[in-house]
């Protein structure tokens, strides 16, 4: 069974970091790219950031490049977003997601909230 | 870029069917048939649905079914049950590792 659990979610000042971790179980780690998807509470989904099978090509909404920074660690079957200079705006739930062929996500994380408020 | 716009709501008496439209541009689900489908529940996570347009993953029912035609994806749920009652998000791809959601439509089963 496919697992995907997110965690470091926590209320935050803007301006600050945070670095969320997602650890996967159930298939084989190193052969899939992942993604992080956000919500805002009570709005729709937004697309944040992806990275390849190998680490090696990542890509990231505008809303957050510059500022977050997407990894992983095949030996660890962890994904990691590294969120920097947070915003308000920046609250929501992230998620987790499994790629499937490049095309769309078949599997995904409960989430984790991040809150930036003074 | 902008969202791809949904219907906020959508609903219907068990038994019907309802269909919800996802439109877009030629640089999303116009030109590409990677258009995905996501059910979400409540506190839940997202669940695929519908994925390249028209094909479901196992273990959904068949009373879900995607469309396209043009800038315009349709997800239809016919033979509505209790349990359809959820948000509903299209997602398509739009070119270099980019993906875009809808705007996401809340179906309500009457």
């Amino acid at each position: 069974e496919v697992q995907l659990v997110e965690s470091g979610g926590a209320l935050v000042q803007p301006g600050g970091s945070l670095r969320l971790s997602c650890s996967a179980s159930g298939f084989t780690f190193n052969n899939f790219a992942l993604h992080w998807v956000r919500q805002a509470p009570g709005k729709g989904l937004e697309y944040v950031s992806a990275v390849s099978w190998s680490g090696d090509s990542t890509y990231y909404a505008d809303s957050v490049k510059g500022r977050f920074t997407i990894s992983r660690d095949n030996s660890k079957s962890t994904l990691y977003l590294q969120m920097n200079s947070l915003r308000p705006e920046d609250t929501a739930v992230y998620c987790c997601v499994k790629d499937h062929s490049g095309s769309y996500f078949d599997y995904w994380g409960q989430g984790t909230l991040v809150t930036v408020s003074s | 870029q902008s969202a791809l716009t949904q219907p906020p709501s959508a609903s219907g008496s068990p038994g019907q069917s309802v269909t919800i439209s996802c439109t877009g541009t030629s640089s999303d689900v116009g030109g590409y048939n990677f258009v995905s489908w996501y059910q979400q529940h409540p506190g839940k996570a997202p669940k695929l649905m519908i994925y390249g347009v028209t094909k479901r993953p196992s273990g959904v029912p068949d009373r879900f079914s995607g469309s396209k035609s043009g800038n315009t994806a349709s997800l239809t749920v016919s033979g509505l049950q209790a349990e359809d009652e959820a948000d509903y998000y299209c997602c398509s791809y739009a070119g270099t590792n980019n993906y875009i959601f809808g705007t996401g439509t809340k179906v309500t089963v009457l």
